[in-house]
């Protein structure tokens, strides 16, 4: 049964600090990976989809590495901005059950 | 951009009535999707549906829930009977099939359920 486990649960970072989010999951039998960014009481939107054939995938400040063998995927967020407050979550798209399996999320504090 | 709509975004009902929940997935996309998130709790899968079909089913989606795809653009999910531990936000997402596999999957706001 595939489990998706992110890193810590909650991070409180001043402004302009560079920082990394975990993401680990047990069944490297995956068709993507995705994050995605959650304010409080709203929806999900999506931030980066690695494909499992692919190493990482970046956008703007946003930058996503994938490690299928070990199942383990990192969100690096450059330059953090109060903005990017939020919880983050990580997500995989496992072969073995065709659905998209999430983490708990980290949930993200950026002091100005 | 094309965007996941759903509406209510919050519906307040009775235990033991019936919901129908709406969402309007991407216009183009071909994979159907409900998910839910109680509160304070991951977000976990229900149901898929493809090819106005249920392809996958979690253990949650008992005899009480159902999906139709009555027209060509929206997608609902109905609660035969509500319970009070039905209460969650719920959440449609759409994918196009993509290459190799899945595409990604783009989700709605979320409809606020609450069961009182």
């Amino acid at each position: 049964k595939q489990e998706v486990t992110q890193i810590p649960a909650a991070l409180s970072v001043p402004e302009g600090e560079n920082l990394v989010l975990n993401c680990s999951f047990t069944d490297s039998a995956i068709y993507n990976l995705q994050w995605f960014r959650q304010d409080p009481g709203k929806g999900l939107t999506s931030l980066l989809l690695i494909q499992s054939s692919q190493r990482e995938q970046t956008s703007g400040r946003l930058n996503a590495s994938l490690d299928k063998s070990s199942g383990r995927s990192t969100l690096y967020i450059a330059a953090s901005q109060p903005g990017d407050s939020a919880t983050y979550l990580c997500a995989v798209y496992s072969s073995n059950t065709g659905k998209l399996i999430f983490g708990q999320g980290t949930t993200l504090q950026v002091k100005p | 951009e094309p965007e996941v709509t759903q509406t209510p975004s919050h519906q307040v009902t009775q235990m033991g009535q019936e919901v129908i929940l709406r969402c309007v997935p991407i216009s183009n996309h071909l994979y159907f999707y409900w998910y839910r998130q109680i509160l304070g709790q991951k977000v976990e899968f229900l149901v898929s549906f493809y090819n106005n079909e249920i392809s996958e089913k979690s253990e949650i989606f008992d005899d009480q829930f159902s999906v139709e795809r009555p027209d060509g653009s929206n997608f609902t999910l109905k609660i035969r009977s509500t319970k009070l531990e039905d209460s969650a936000m719920y959440f449609c997402a759409s994918s196009h099939p993509g290459q190799g596999g899945t595409g990604e999957l783009f989700f709605g706001e979320g409809s606020r359920l609450t069961v009182l």
